[in-house]
Protein backbone atom coordinates (compact mmCIF):
# COMPACT_ATOMS: atom_id res chain seq x y z
CA UNK A 1 0.00 0.00 0.00
CA UNK A 2 1.29 2.97 -0.68
CA UNK A 3 2.04 5.89 1.56
CA UNK A 4 2.68 9.09 0.65
CA UNK A 5 5.04 11.59 3.42
CA UNK A 6 5.32 15.42 3.77
CA UNK A 7 7.42 16.39 6.16
CA UNK A 8 7.49 19.32 7.78
CA UNK A 9 3.98 19.96 8.37
CA UNK A 10 4.60 23.60 8.67
CA UNK A 11 6.63 26.08 7.29
CA UNK A 12 7.21 29.46 8.03
CA UNK A 13 9.71 31.70 5.91
CA UNK A 14 10.56 35.70 5.46
CA UNK A 15 8.90 37.11 1.87
CA UNK A 16 11.67 36.41 -0.80
CA UNK A 17 13.03 33.01 0.81
CA UNK A 18 12.86 30.46 -1.36
CA UNK A 19 10.81 27.45 -0.32
CA UNK A 20 11.86 23.80 -0.47
CA UNK A 21 8.87 21.13 0.44
CA UNK A 22 9.45 17.25 0.56
CA UNK A 23 7.31 14.74 -0.59
CA UNK A 24 8.27 11.03 -0.12
CA UNK A 25 6.76 7.93 -1.35
CA UNK A 26 6.92 4.15 -0.32
CA UNK A 27 6.39 2.88 -3.87
CA UNK A 28 7.68 4.00 -6.34
CA UNK A 29 6.13 2.10 -8.67
CA UNK A 30 4.14 5.07 -9.46
CA UNK A 31 2.70 6.51 -12.50
CA UNK A 32 2.53 10.42 -12.24
CA UNK A 33 2.79 12.61 -9.15
CA UNK A 34 0.81 15.41 -8.64
CA UNK A 35 1.52 18.79 -6.57
CA UNK A 36 -1.74 20.75 -5.15
CA UNK A 37 -1.96 23.79 -3.70
CA UNK A 38 -5.20 24.43 -1.40
CA UNK A 39 -6.16 27.77 0.67
CA UNK A 40 -7.95 27.08 3.75
CA UNK A 41 -11.25 26.10 3.54
CA UNK A 42 -10.81 25.69 -0.44
CA UNK A 43 -10.26 23.30 -3.09
CA UNK A 44 -7.23 22.01 -4.41
CA UNK A 45 -5.46 23.84 -7.03
CA UNK A 46 -3.53 21.73 -9.52
CA UNK A 47 0.56 23.08 -9.58
CA UNK A 48 2.54 20.72 -11.49
CA UNK A 49 2.09 17.30 -12.75
CA UNK A 50 5.27 15.40 -13.30
CA UNK A 51 4.98 11.47 -15.16
CA UNK A 52 6.84 8.78 -14.06
CA UNK A 53 9.16 9.29 -17.04
CA UNK A 54 10.34 12.80 -16.00
CA UNK A 55 12.61 14.44 -13.54
CA UNK A 56 11.43 17.87 -13.41
CA UNK A 57 8.66 20.19 -14.24
CA UNK A 58 8.46 23.51 -14.30
CA UNK A 59 6.16 26.84 -14.33
CA UNK A 60 6.56 30.30 -13.76
CA UNK A 61 8.67 30.42 -9.67
CA UNK A 62 7.71 27.00 -9.43
CA UNK A 63 10.23 23.82 -9.95
CA UNK A 64 9.33 19.98 -9.64
CA UNK A 65 11.92 16.96 -9.20
CA UNK A 66 11.00 13.70 -9.15
CA UNK A 67 13.45 11.26 -8.24
CA UNK A 68 11.46 7.65 -8.31
CA UNK A 69 14.08 5.40 -7.20
CA UNK A 70 15.03 7.07 -4.43
CA UNK A 71 10.72 7.60 -3.85
CA UNK A 72 11.15 11.97 -3.06
CA UNK A 73 9.77 14.76 -5.04
CA UNK A 74 10.51 17.71 -4.14
CA UNK A 75 8.74 21.38 -4.84
CA UNK A 76 10.90 24.13 -5.03
CA UNK A 77 9.10 28.18 -5.35
CA UNK A 78 11.47 30.54 -5.70
CA UNK A 79 11.37 34.10 -4.41
CA UNK A 80 8.44 33.54 -1.77
CA UNK A 81 5.52 35.71 -1.08
CA UNK A 82 3.08 36.23 1.18
CA UNK A 83 -0.02 34.68 -1.85
CA UNK A 84 1.98 31.97 -1.56
CA UNK A 85 1.12 31.12 1.81
CA UNK A 86 -1.75 28.06 1.76
CA UNK A 87 -0.81 24.80 2.34
CA UNK A 88 0.49 22.13 -0.44
CA UNK A 89 -0.15 18.33 -1.20
CA UNK A 90 1.82 15.94 -2.86
CA UNK A 91 -0.40 13.23 -4.47
CA UNK A 92 0.93 10.10 -6.35
CA UNK A 93 -1.14 8.05 -9.35
CA UNK A 94 -0.28 4.35 -8.83
CA UNK A 95 -1.49 3.28 -12.04
CA UNK A 96 -3.17 4.86 -14.98
CA UNK A 97 -6.50 6.24 -14.46
CA UNK A 98 -6.29 4.86 -10.85
CA UNK A 99 -6.50 7.04 -7.63
CA UNK A 100 -4.40 9.40 -6.11
CA UNK A 101 -3.04 8.81 -2.75
CA UNK A 102 -2.11 11.90 -1.15
CA UNK A 103 0.43 13.55 1.49
CA UNK A 104 -0.52 15.13 4.68
CA UNK A 105 0.54 18.64 3.59
CA UNK A 106 2.90 21.21 4.25
CA UNK A 107 1.18 24.30 5.91
CA UNK A 108 3.66 27.06 4.72
CA UNK A 109 3.43 30.58 5.74
CA UNK A 110 5.51 33.66 3.74
CA UNK A 111 5.70 36.57 6.34
CA UNK A 112 6.09 39.88 4.71
CA UNK B 1 -7.97 21.70 -17.67
CA UNK B 2 -11.87 21.76 -16.46
CA UNK B 3 -13.49 23.78 -14.80
CA UNK B 4 -15.98 22.30 -11.91
CA UNK B 5 -18.34 23.39 -9.93
CA UNK B 6 -20.39 21.53 -6.82
CA UNK B 7 -23.59 22.97 -4.81
CA UNK B 8 -24.01 23.40 -2.22
CA UNK B 9 -20.66 25.28 -1.12
CA UNK B 10 -21.88 24.47 2.63
CA UNK B 11 -24.58 23.50 4.57
CA UNK B 12 -25.17 22.82 8.46
CA UNK B 13 -27.18 20.03 8.93
CA UNK B 14 -29.03 17.95 11.77
CA UNK B 15 -27.61 14.82 13.19
CA UNK B 16 -29.42 11.91 10.63
CA UNK B 17 -30.30 13.75 8.07
CA UNK B 18 -29.33 13.29 4.12
CA UNK B 19 -27.72 15.72 1.94
CA UNK B 20 -26.87 15.26 -1.49
CA UNK B 21 -23.73 17.12 -3.31
CA UNK B 22 -23.20 17.89 -6.57
CA UNK B 23 -20.62 17.97 -8.97
CA UNK B 24 -20.60 19.65 -12.59
CA UNK B 25 -18.08 19.67 -14.71
CA UNK B 26 -17.77 22.31 -18.45
CA UNK B 27 -17.11 18.78 -20.24
CA UNK B 28 -17.40 15.45 -20.82
CA UNK B 29 -15.15 13.21 -18.87
CA UNK B 30 -14.75 9.47 -17.61
CA UNK B 31 -13.12 9.89 -14.99
CA UNK B 32 -14.80 11.39 -11.26
CA UNK B 33 -14.08 10.87 -8.03
CA UNK B 34 -15.60 11.92 -4.54
CA UNK B 35 -13.11 12.39 -1.63
CA UNK B 36 -13.46 13.66 2.14
CA UNK B 37 -11.24 15.71 3.76
CA UNK B 38 -12.02 15.72 7.48
CA UNK B 39 -10.83 18.43 9.85
CA UNK B 40 -7.25 19.26 9.97
CA UNK B 41 -6.26 15.98 7.56
CA UNK B 42 -5.55 15.07 3.94
CA UNK B 43 -7.86 13.64 1.13
CA UNK B 44 -9.08 10.03 1.38
CA UNK B 45 -10.96 8.65 -1.47
CA UNK B 46 -14.82 7.28 -1.35
CA UNK B 47 -15.46 6.49 -4.54
CA UNK B 48 -14.82 6.10 -8.19
CA UNK B 49 -17.97 7.49 -9.91
CA UNK B 50 -18.81 5.28 -13.16
CA UNK B 51 -21.20 6.65 -15.88
CA UNK B 52 -23.87 4.13 -16.65
CA UNK B 53 -22.74 1.75 -13.51
CA UNK B 54 -22.39 1.57 -9.71
CA UNK B 55 -19.85 3.22 -8.04
CA UNK B 56 -16.85 1.49 -6.65
CA UNK B 57 -16.09 2.15 -3.07
CA UNK B 58 -12.91 2.49 -1.45
CA UNK B 59 -12.01 0.68 2.17
CA UNK B 60 -14.38 1.70 4.55
CA UNK B 61 -17.02 3.46 2.47
CA UNK B 62 -20.41 1.55 1.24
CA UNK B 63 -22.39 2.39 -1.14
CA UNK B 64 -25.78 3.02 1.72
CA UNK B 65 -23.77 5.76 3.48
CA UNK B 66 -22.85 7.47 0.39
CA UNK B 67 -24.39 6.46 -2.70
CA UNK B 68 -23.32 8.54 -5.72
CA UNK B 69 -25.32 9.03 -9.10
CA UNK B 70 -23.47 9.55 -12.39
CA UNK B 71 -26.39 9.82 -15.11
CA UNK B 72 -23.84 11.27 -17.82
CA UNK B 73 -20.45 11.93 -18.02
CA UNK B 74 -20.86 15.71 -17.17
CA UNK B 75 -22.89 15.77 -13.75
CA UNK B 76 -22.83 13.30 -10.68
CA UNK B 77 -24.30 13.44 -7.20
CA UNK B 78 -22.62 11.96 -3.89
CA UNK B 79 -25.13 11.89 -1.14
CA UNK B 80 -23.98 11.88 2.40
CA UNK B 81 -27.40 9.60 4.26
CA UNK B 82 -28.22 9.41 8.22
CA UNK B 83 -25.11 11.80 8.86
CA UNK B 84 -23.61 11.92 12.27
CA UNK B 85 -21.02 14.76 13.41
CA UNK B 86 -17.98 12.54 12.57
CA UNK B 87 -19.33 12.84 8.96
CA UNK B 88 -18.53 17.33 9.16
CA UNK B 89 -15.60 17.57 6.27
CA UNK B 90 -15.37 19.10 3.16
CA UNK B 91 -16.34 16.83 0.29
CA UNK B 92 -14.71 17.17 -2.85
CA UNK B 93 -15.12 15.91 -6.49
CA UNK B 94 -11.87 15.59 -9.24
CA UNK B 95 -11.86 14.55 -12.55
CA UNK B 96 -9.13 13.45 -14.65
CA UNK B 97 -8.12 14.71 -17.64
CA UNK B 98 -5.24 13.60 -20.36
CA UNK B 99 -1.80 12.51 -18.46
CA UNK B 100 -4.32 11.65 -15.74
CA UNK B 101 -4.02 14.95 -14.16
CA UNK B 102 -6.51 15.34 -11.70
CA UNK B 103 -8.88 18.85 -11.12
CA UNK B 104 -10.92 19.67 -8.25
CA UNK B 105 -13.95 21.07 -7.52
CA UNK B 106 -14.25 23.96 -4.82
CA UNK B 107 -15.77 21.56 -1.88
CA UNK B 108 -18.57 21.42 -0.43
CA UNK B 109 -18.21 22.25 3.40
CA UNK B 110 -20.53 20.14 5.98
CA UNK B 111 -21.28 20.38 9.34
CA UNK B 112 -23.08 18.27 11.06
CA UNK B 113 -24.83 19.55 14.83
Amino acid sequence: KQEVTQIPAALSVPEGENLVLNCSFTDSAIYNLQWFRQDPGKGLTSLLLIQSSQREQTSGRLNASLDKSSGRSTLYIAASQPGDSATYLCATHKAAGNKLTFGGGTRVLVKP
Amino acid sequence: SAVISQKPSRDICQRGTSLTIQCQVDSQVTMMFWYRQQPGQSLTLIATANQGSEATYESGFVIDKFPISRPNLTFSTLTVSNMSPEDSSIYLCSVGLAGYEQYFGPGTRLTVT
